[in-house]
This record gives C-alpha cells, sequence and structure tokens, in this order.
C-alpha cells in the first residue's frame, strides 16, 4: 500500500451516467494529481493541484471536472463520457510542489464507459 | 509537445539474461523519475537520478542519467521472474515544473 487510497476500484458507466472517482492520501502530502492511463499511451497528466488549489489543467475536456475540497482528498467527477474515455484512472500525491518528490500512486479506478 | 521518448516498447528476455531500457527527452529535464508497474497494479517509485551524468545502484538495477541530463537508461543484470512489469520513465522539465513527462514504458516479460 502506498498511502493513496482510490474508490471504486472498477466503474462501469453509460455515456449518460454521472459518476465521481475518488482519492484520499494521508502521507501529509500538498501535491495531487489526477493521470489518465490508456492502453498503448503513455501517462497522461490531466490536473494538478497544490494545497486545494488547481495549478495546471491539461486541455482535459470539461466533461472530467476535479474537486480538491482540502489537501487530503481529491475527486474526479464525470459526465456525458464517451468510449474513449475508457482507461485505468490514477491519482497520486507528493509531498509539495516545485520539489524533486516522488510521486504516489493509487491503486487507479479501472473506468469503462459503455 | 514535451516528449519523453521510450525504447523499447517490449522486451521479453530469458531469466538469467541482461535487460536495458532507454529514455530519450528531446528537452534538458531537471530530473528524471523511474517507475515500474507489476500487471494489474499501479506504478510505484524506483529512484530519482538529478545530476548529471549520475549513476544509482538498487541491487541488480542500474539507473543513469546522461551528462546532457536528455537521456536515462535502466539496466537489469540476470533477471528474475519477480522482474515482470511495465518501467516507465518520467522526466520533470525544468523551471520548477511539477509537470512529470512519462515515456511510454517497456513491458519485460522473462521466461523461466
Amino acid at each position: 500500500e502506498t498511502g493513496v487510497t482510490q474508490t471504486p476500484r472498477h466503474l462501469v458507466m453509460g455515456m449518460t451516467n454521472k459518476k465521481s472517482l475518488k482519492c484520499e492520501q494521508h502521507l501529509g502530502h500538498n501535491a495531487m494529481y489526477w493521470y489518465k492511463q490508456s492502453a498503448k499511451k503513455p501517462l497522461e497528466l490531466m490536473f494538478v493541484y497544490s494545497l486545494e488549489e488547481r495549478v495546471e489543467n491539461n486541455s482535459v475536456p470539461s466533461r472530467f471536472s476535479p474537486e480538491c475540497p482540502n489537501s487530503s482528498h481529491l475527486f474526479l467527477h464525470l459526465h456525458t463520457l464517451q468510449p474513449e474515455d475508457s482507461a485505468l484512472y490514477l491519482c497520486a500525491s507528493s509531498l509539495q510542489l516545485g520539489v524533486a518528490s516522488e510521486a504516489f500512486f493509487g491503486q487507479g479506478t479501472r473506468l469503462t464507459v459503455v | 509537445g514535451q516528449q519523453v521518448m521510450q525504447i523499447p516498447q517490449y522486451q521479453h528476455v530469458q531469466e538469467g539474461e541482461d535487460f536495458t531500457t532507454y529514455c530519450n527527452s528531446s528537452t534538458t529535464l531537471s530530473n528524471i523519475q523511474w517507475y515500474k508497474q507489476r500487471p494489474g497494479g499501479h506504478p510505484v517509485f524506483l529512484i530519482q537520478l538529478v545530476k548529471s551524468g549520475e549513476v544509482k545502484k538498487q541491487k541488480r538495477l542500474t539507473f543513469q542519467f546522461g551528462e546532457a541530463k536528455k537521456n536515462s537508461s535502466l539496466h537489469i543484470t540476470a533477471t528474475q521472474t519477480t522482474d515482470v512489469g511495465t518501467y516507465f520513465c518520467a522526466g520533470r522539465i525544468g523551471g520548477g515544473s511539477e509537470k512529470l513527462v512519462f515515456g511510454k514504458g517497456t513491458k519485460l516479460t522473462v521466461n523461466p
């Protein structure tokens, strides 16, 4: 266990559904991230939060909406997704921004959009 | 955009053989990290290299950072079945950016 917990582990949703992914860390880290991992593609950084403030949004479609209510929790709200959004969504945290620190990944949520 | 190229994409070896994966960036990296992802698992941090020409070892694993800080390699000596998984390099672009740019990874399979 890395100290980063993601729920649910698996999710199947229809294109008209609304769902949320949850990430939780109690490592005392100030930075949290969402990554998307698709087959045959590199890990894609989606969002970066530092002390609950979004500092990076890598041209992610608006059907993905992140929320960081505090430094320990991160959500990814999903609505009207497309089948090509099916992927493994990984949450990660690191000590803080601007410092060369390792990323601790959660186990991911395997999302299937039908 | 900024890219980190990693080769080979796949590598199949016999147990006991050596294995190397290479990582190249078009821009200078402030540091580079290596991660391992077991089948069905999540990326787990292995090591970070910061200095030009740096070499670090972890048991049978040797990590190198190029002199120009644009390339890196991971070498595994005498592979074991426990080494199977996908190895990713992740380069941090300079200027204090928190953006870790991941390579596509090298998937290693080991035949016992």
